[in-house]
């Protein structure tokens, strides 16, 4: 059974880097027809996508982030990663890395799988 | 502002029916499949319903989603305490080129 980790800092000061990396384990990120998720929910709001990729490298971006986005995958080490630059207050969020088994082409945005959770405060 | 649209809140009374409400456009769910999750408190969102009116597996035949034009439903029936929490449509939108989520809906089971 697939299960995902989030890890990182939980804390990051404004204007730099937010990096998070997300393990999977019990199958093979290679495998299938999956899309790679990362996903936020901002404290007292709603969930806001943030990208996706696919084994192949194949990359979907929120068109509100894109411009400060990349998600990238390492399929030697069964996992991906997101970086989110120039980070202010507005980034302080809980992420979610989450599988998508889209057969579709592109994702279906029905994630089926869900790590717990990283929280991340942007803060000096 | 989501670009799906759900109601704020819902609240019924306990072993009734109730109904969430998704609204989009030709974009999103006129084109694509809706995908409903929960999510509870501390916890992260669950998949309730994938391609419209797919049923994941493991969870309660009490959910069921439906699917006419730009709009889609998910309806919950004989309601528990358990189902409180918060509920959300997603589906991919072909002019964002990304995947949407609706803002959100709190059921409160009364």
């Amino acid at each position: 059974q697939v299960q995902l980790q989030e890890s990182g800092p939980g804390l990051v000061k404004p204007s730099q880097t937010l990096s998070l990396t997300c393990t999977v384990s019990g199958g093979s990120i290679s495998s299938g027809y999956y899309y790679w998720n990362w996903i936020r929910r901002h404290p007292g709001k709603g969930l806001e996508w943030i990208g996706c990729i696919r084994y192949s490298g194949t990359t979907y971006y929120n068109p509100s982030l894109k411009s400060r986005v990349t998600i990238s995958v390492d399929t030697s080490e069964n996992q991906f990663s997101l970086r989110l630059t120039s980070v202010t207050a507005a980034d302080t969020a809980v992420y979610y890395c989450a599988r998508d088994a889209s057969s579709v082409g592109v994702p279906a945005g029905g994630m089926d799988v869900w790590g717990p959770g990283t929280t991340v405060t942007v803060s000096s | 502002q989501s670009v799906l649209t759900q109601p704020p809140s819902v609240s019924e009374a306990p072993r009734q029916r109730v109904t969430i409400s998704c609204s989009g456009s030709s974009s999103n769910i006129g084109n694509n499949a809706v995908n409903w999750f929960l999510q509870l408190p501390g916890k992260a969102p669950k998949l309730l319903i994938y391609y419209d009116d797919l049923l994941t597996s493991g969870v309660s035949d009490r959910f069921s989603g439906s699917k006419s034009g730009t709009s889609a439903s998910l309806a919950i029936s004989g309601l528990q305490s358990e189902d409180e929490g918060d509920y959300y449509c997603a589906a991919w939108d072909d002019s964002l080129n990304g995947v949407v989520f609706g803002g959100g809906t709190k059921l409160t089971v009364l």
